[in-house]
């Protein structure tokens, strides 16, 4: 695709419930990250993948977060049981590799999570 | 782990000049990147920096000296559409990113 893509752009979900959050990355990226941004606060690294695996889930802020990738492609992550402190925007970024110069990332427009 | 930091805030005149420091302090340094994210927008990246010395891009320059775990970025001919939240950015040798808080940048006329 153009661009990283992240459905939905919006969730407002209540307390206890569980949410998916999606992430498309550019086509033919082969590494994926996630982040969480708090309101007013810097982004927070959560996950990476290179292809399907994810190397180090060290940055997930509880075990109620995980993430999967299949195919190489598309991203979910899910947070079960939501509380409300899990509210910030989600954002989702790709590169065309992990490492090696100007591998910058590219970011998606962000899932804004509001947990009641 | 990393330890980022830059300044809060920070208030320039359209034409002129305005520097943004970051240090850093790392577990293992792979390269410092520098985004720049509009109110509501997803960062967008600006630069890149991996060996000492300054990049120029443009109105934009950003400069690293990995000894003394510093960088800035340096922006030029400040316009209006300048004014937004600039993040500074290391990667670890895991290819984690972390970033600072961000440094918002007012432009005024």
């Amino acid at each position: 695709g153009a661009g990283v893509s992240q459905s939905p752009s919006n969730k407002v979900t209540e307390k206890g419930k569980d949410v998916e959050l999606r992430c498309d990355p550019i086509s033919g990226h082969t590494a994926l990250y996630w982040y969480r941004q708090s309101l007013g606060q810097g982004l927070e690294f959560l996950i990476y993948f290179q292809g399907n695996s994810a190397p180090d889930k060290s940055g997930l802020p509880s075990d109620r977060f995980s993430a999967e990738r299949t195919g190489g492609s598309v991203s979910t992550l899910t947070i079960q049981r939501t509380q409300q402190e899990d509210s910030a925007v989600y954002l989702c970024a790709s590169s065309l590799d992990l490492g090696g110069a100007y591998n910058e990332q590219f970011f998606g427009p962000g899932t804004r999570l509001t947990v009641l | 782990g990393q330890n980022i930091d830059q300044p809060t805030e920070m208030t320039a005149t359209e034409g002129a000049i305005v520097q943004i420091n970051c240090t850093y302090q790392t577990s293992g340094f792979n390269g410092l990147f520098w985004y720049q994210q509009h109110a509501g927008e997803a960062p967008t990246f600006l630069s890149y920096n991996v060996l000492d010395g300054l990049e120029e891009k443009g109105r934009f320059s950003s400069f690293l000296s990995r000894s003394k775990g510093y960088s800035y970025l340096l922006l030029k001919e400040l316009q209006m559409k300048d004014s937004a939240s600039y993040l500074c950015a290391v990667r670890d040798r895991d290819y984690k990113l972390s970033f600072g808080a961000g440094t918002t940048v007012t432009v005024r006329a």
